[in-house]
């Protein structure tokens, strides 16, 4: 049953530090997205990877945040510092796209909720 | 700016009658819409889609409904099942630009 596998599940930090929020895409896709949900923006789009490579980020603070995917099988989301306004769930998906004009599904996991103090 | 709009942010139904979600866009570039469950602390689970050369798709009990023309699409359960209880979340992505645009979320209420 292939999932895509989110860590830590759970997060709580202070004001300042460093938090590294970690993503396992389903083995073969080729697209890694990450979301962010809060109460008052709901489900907005954060960053987006293909093939490994950066497609659009700018849904993203670039000031503190940074997105990577290291290799095929991992994707990361970096806050440095974080605030207490980062505090949300953080949610990883990933897709096949197979190109031309089809839009891949995306696949979700199950989310890093992170609380900052 | 809301793209994708869930009007209504709670439905209840009884066990075995229909369950209705709607949704509206405003984007025209849109062409695939997906709709999404999601229980409480998961992540949302992928529950059908639609292209927008279509107007109807179709998988067991769940069937979307695309009206172009008036930038709408429903989802239709039928029967509705306890185990449908959950948020379900409209989402639409544009050519060129795969990130999925979602609304803000019904939760459906299906009573035994």
């Amino acid at each position: 049953d292939a999932r895509v596998t989110q860590t830590p599940r759970h997060k709580v930090t202070e004001m300042g530090q460093e938090v590294t929020m970690r993503c396992q895409p389903i083995l073969g896709h080729n697209t890694v997205f990450w979301y962010r949900q809060t109460m008052m923006q709901g489900l907005e789009l954060l960053a987006y990877f293909r093939n490994r490579a950066p497609l659009d980020d700018s849904g993203m603070p670039k000031d503190r945040f940074s997105a990577e995917m290291p290799d095929a099988t991992l994707a990361t989301l970096k806050i440095q510092p974080s605030e207490p306004r980062d505090s949300a769930v953080y949610f990883c998906a990933s897709g096949l796209f197979l190109g031309g004009g089809a839009s891949e599904t995306q696949y979700f996991g199950p989310g890093t909720r992170l609380l900052v103090l | 700016d809301q793209q994708v709009k869930q009007n209504s942010p709670s439905l209840s139904v009884q066990e075995g009658r229909i369950s209705i979600l709607n949704c509206d866009y405003t984007n025209s570039m849109f062409d695939y819409f997906l709709w999404y469950k999601k229980y409480p602390a998961e992540g949302p689970t992928f529950l059908i889609s639609i292209s927008s050369i279509k107007d109807k798709n179709e998988d067991g009990r769940f069937t979307v409904f695309l009206n172009k023309s008036a930038k709408h699409l429903s989802l239709h359960i039928v029967p509705s099942q306890p185990g449908d209880s959950a948020v379900y979340f409209c989402a639409a992505s544009a050519a060129g630009r795969r990130a999925l645009t979602f609304g803000s979320g019904t939760r459906l209420q299906v009573q035994p």
